[in-house]
């Protein structure tokens, strides 16, 4: 199974930050690799897709990079909205789907 | 617009069933794989079960095959998720997702409680 290594687990930053996060595979999975946001007691939303494909809801000052076995997620100036858990999900096959640990980014 | 509404959810025994259903609404249900996912709390995602969209094709996490079963009714636009010999450990939200690739719409789940 494909194994993925997110970090950091928290991040504290402040609103207008720039934030970086990471997600490493245990193996190439090309550029299936999707990124979710989750606020406290609601579902993930799709934020990212394909590596680097932004969803239509999503601001420009996220944006995601990477291929292979290492990706990043980017957020360029941190917003109040933006503070919420991050998650990456590899997608490399169509029968086995893995999640990274979850990054918090918290207000500092 | 796209909607997921999951049901069933509930307290129950170690050891026990319990099933889960998942409405959807707004898209060509026929026309996509769905996929069941959970969270313990305060805990991460963990993806359980995938049903391809001619219901043919069935697959499931280390940890709940043999155990769970995915199932989906194209006739009126329904995912459902059997859940046998329930453990301590299954207790999380569960979440239904559309897909293809990735999961690109989340249900707002389920909470599921195994407990004596």
């Amino acid at each position: 199974d494909i194994q993925l290594t997110q970090f950091p687990s928290t991040l504290s930053a402040s609103v207008g930050d720039r934030v970086t996060i990471t997600c490493r595979a245990s193996q190439s999975i090309s550029f299936w690799l999707a990124w979710y946001q989750q606020k406290p007691g609601k579902a993930p939303t799709l934020l990212v897709y394909q590596a680097s494909k932004l969803e239509t809801w999503a601001p420009p000052r996220f944006s995601g990079s990477g291929s292979g076995t290492e990706f990043t997620l980017t957020i360029s100036g941190l917003q109040p909205e933006d503070f919420a858990t991050y998650y990456c999900q590899q997608y490399n096959n169509f029968f086995s789907y893995t999640f990274g640990q979850g990054t918090r980014v918290e207000i500092k | 617009q796209v909607q997921l509404v999951e049901s069933g959810g509930g307290v129950v025994q170690p050891g026990r069933s319990l099933g889960l259903s998942c409405a959807a609404s707004g898209f060509t249900f026929a026309s996509y794989a769905m996929h069941w996912v959970r969270q313990t709390p305060g805990k991460g995602l963990e993806w359980v079960s995938t049903v391809w969209s001619n219901g043919d094709n069935k697959f499931y996490a280390d940890s709940v095959k043999g155990r769970f079963t995915i199932s989906r009714d194209n006739s009126n636009d329904m995912i459902y998720l059997q859940m046998n010999t329930l453990r301590v450990e299954d207790t999380a939200v569960y979440y239904c997702a559309r897909g293809g690739n990735p999961f690109d719409y989340w249900g707002r789940g389920v909470l599921v409680t195994v407990s004596s």
